[in-house]
């Protein structure tokens, strides 16, 4: 079984610039998550997907970040206009359903200049 | 609010010696799941262990053990044997089972060092 597939694995870009990233999640499962991870802490939930329907984007910065995930399959990760303190590994995560063990992609590693 | 608390950012253990990992939880919900994951430097998530809160019985998986304790909202992770590879950020995450969302909070993780 493929695993989640996450791109790219770097980026670099200066502040008030935008950015994507893309998420493949499992096939099969319904539920997609993305989390921001900020050096030292542990993950913190942006935006949690129910096939192509958002469940929980209460810590979204809905201003600059935005996400979605066409057809219940993949998604992508907006950032516009960048800033220092977005500089994080986000990480896209999967599961069969809202309730189980969720399998993580390798993250993107974001360095806001 | 539901909130995980990892009291250990930092632990080091012996090759082939034990270490416990502790976290604790809390929710007003009586179904849920909790996970430990494991973070290398390579930063990919990988599912350690599960344990399901309605079940009684501690899970294992080969040298990996938890000691749940439901009334305490306790977690904890004991690692047997420990190697080499076992050197990562832990992380103790919970998700819980009933109602409109399933929003898996982590903790913030601590840091295990193993020494040769």
């Amino acid at each position: 079984e493929a695993g989640v597939a996450q791109s790219p694995r770097y980026k670099i870009i200066e502040k008030r610039q935008s950015v994507a990233f893309w998420c493949n999640p499992i096939s099969g499962h319904a539920t997609l998550y993305w989390y921001q991870q900020i050096l030292g802490q542990g993950p913190k939930l942006l935006i949690q997907f129910q096939n192509n329907g958002v469940v929980d984007d209460s810590q979204l910065p809905k201003d600059r970040f935005s996400a979605e995930r066409l057809k219940g399959v993949d998604s992508t990760l907006k950032i516009q206009p960048a800033k220092l303190e977005d500089s994080a590994v986000y990480l896209c995560a999967s599961s069969r359903n809202k309730w189980t063990e969720a399998f993580f992609g390798q993250g993107t590693r974001l360095t806001v200049v | 609010a539901q909130t995980v608390t990892q009291s250990q950012p930092e632990m080091s253990v012996q090759e082939a010696e034990t270490v416990t990992l502790s976290c604790t939880y809390d929710t007003s919900e009586s179904d849920y799941y909790l996970f430990w994951y494991k973070q290398p430097p390579s930063r990919q998530m990988i599912l350690v262990i599960r344990q399901e809160a309605y079940k009684q019985q501690n899970a294992t998986e080969n040298r990996f053990s938890v000691n749940f304790q439901k009334a305490a909202k306790s977690f904890s992770l004991k690692i047997s044997d420990s190697q080499l590879g076992d050197a990562a950020m832990y992380f103790c995450a919970f998700v819980n089972y009933g109602g409109s969302q399933g929003n898996l909070i982590f903790g913030k993780g601590t840091k295990l060092s193993v020494k040769p």
